[in-house]
């Protein structure tokens, strides 16, 4: 059980480059989502997707894009990356029992350098 | 947007001294608080949670306070050891959303000094 896992781990972009961050769960979770982590901010969602078949924009979507494959998967593509984009991304999957238990699980994340 | 709003930003604290982490929130429709521990290059894993019909919730040398009227919730850690080095975020889950999407606090990163 390999939980949530994330790749790549580590990814150098220039400027106007475009990109692809894979996001995989085996837990058979419903909801998915994108986390960027920066210093001082937290964790900030990006997108999130309740149920396969269905995405939704979060707190900071502008300059990505989610493509929610199947029920394991969930990509986060960015068309043109800017250095505002440099930071550490995070996966997370979730599946809600209502009233009880909403625990996000997390990937080990891809930390993302734009020059 | 931040409706969850955390301090300190760092703390130091001696082993086995308390460290205590703040949390307001600015929006009363909250209804799940939980709070997540992250290691260095790890990705954050749930610590403890609480709902707001409880005052307190404790869990081993970890505790939660939820003052509700105050809009305040807390994480104290007792007997505080090395191991607790760490960055804590709390956060919280707006009831009337579609599943579990968090809204996460800034963080806060201890160093529990030997």
């Amino acid at each position: 059980n390999a939980g949530v896992t994330q790749t790549p781990k580590f990814q150098v972009l220039k400027t106007g480059q475009s990109m692809t961050l894979q996001c995989a769960q085996d837990m058979n979770h419903n909801s998915m989502y994108w986390y960027r982590q920066d210093p001082g901010m937290g964790l900030r969602l990006i997108y999130y997707s309740a149920s396969e078949g269905t995405t939704d924009k979060g707190e900071v979507p502008n300059g990505y894009n989610v493509s929610r494959l199947n029920k394991r998967e969930f990509s986060l593509r960015l068309e043109s990356a800017a250095p505002s984009q440099t930071s550490v991304y995070f996966c997370a999957s979730s599946e809600e029992i209502a009233g009880k238990s909403y625990e996000q699980y997390f990937g080990p994340g891809t930390r993302l350098t734009v020059t | 947007q931040q409706q969850v709003k955390q301090s300190p930003q760092s703390l130091i604290v001696q082993k086995g001294g308390i460290s205590i982490i703040n949390c307001a929130y600015e929006n009363t429709a909250f209804d799940y608080f939980p709070w997540y521990q992250q290691f260095p290059g790890k990705g954050p894993a749930l610590l403890i949670a609480i709902r707001p019909d409880v005052s307190e919730k404790k869990e081993g040398r970890f505790t939660i306070s939820f003052n509700k009227s105050a809009k305040q919730f807390s994480l104290h850690i007792m007997d505080s050891q090395p191991g607790d080095s760490a960055t804590y975020f709390c956060a919280a889950r707006p009831y009337w959303n579609q599943g579990g999407k968090l809204i996460f606090g800034q963080g806060t990163e201890l160093s529990v000094k030997p």
